[in-house]
């Protein structure tokens, strides 16, 4: 099956500073997804991606459909207490969403007041 | 809207034993999956449904069954649980083939002795 490469694994930072993490797959992708999981919940969606080179924001948030389609990164800026949690990519190939998501392994964020 | 709803939360099962993951939703989505997440893994495809009556497996079936007799309801079923599927259960649904992005449940937490 495909491969998520994210990185880093996890980042400690300071409140204030601005975050930047990515994901390398193998194979091609369709549609990128970010995600933010907080401890005991379930991922909510925080941007999804459909075109190759696509910049999009949600706020402090932004991410890029890498032009190869086999990469995409996530940047925070002036990243708050409540940023804190594990951010995912995944990767979905088909236009019929029948093969799921691929998850990568996660980015802990851990910030120091 | 209730959005995606799994129980139980938690769940403690002997060896052997079998039980059913719940998970229900009312967007009436037609996309439905079940994920496990573990530490260090990212989240993991099980199965997926694509619609009533249609389901498939996804990067870890074995050991998992499901069916989809409605579209609001996709069951997971552990047939005879080992502590290798000691686990968090993610049941996700989408709407329109994944383009908005999958939500998901909270989970369901289960550890198998």
């Amino acid at each position: 099956g495909q491969q998520l490469n994210q990185s880093p694994q996890s980042m400690f930072i300071q409140e204030g500073e601005d975050v930047s993490m990515n994901c390398t797959s193998s194979s091609i992708f369709n549609t990128w997804l970010w995600y933010k999981q907080d401890p005991g919940e379930g991922p909510v969606l925080l941007i999804a991606l459909y075109k190759a080179g696509e910049l999009t924001s949600n706020g402090r948030l932004t991410a890029q459909f890498g032009i190869t389609r086999k990469d995409s990164f996530l940047n925070i800026s002036a990243s708050i207490p409540s940023d804190v949690g594990i951010y995912f990519c995944a990767g979905q190939l088909g236009g019929g969403g029948a093969d799921g998501l691929t998850f990568g392994k996660g980015t802990h964020l851990i910030i120091q007041p | 809207n209730a959005g995606v709803t799994q129980t139980p939360k938690f769940q403690v099962l002997k060896t052997g034993q079998s039980m059913t993951l719940q998970c229900a939703q009312d967007m009436n989505h037609e996309y439905m999956s079940w994920y496990r997440q573990d530490p260090g893994m990212g989240l993991r495809l099980i199965h997926y449904s694509v619609g009533a009556g249609i389901t498939d497996q996804g990067e870890v079936p074995n050991g998992y069954n499901v069916s989809r007799s409605t579209t609001e309801d996709f069951p997971l079923r552990l047939l005879s649980a080992a502590p290798s599927q000691t686990s968090v259960y993610f049941c996700a649904s989408s709407y329109g083939a994944g383009l908005y992005g999958y939500t998901f449940g909270s989970g369901t937490r289960l550890t198998v002795v």
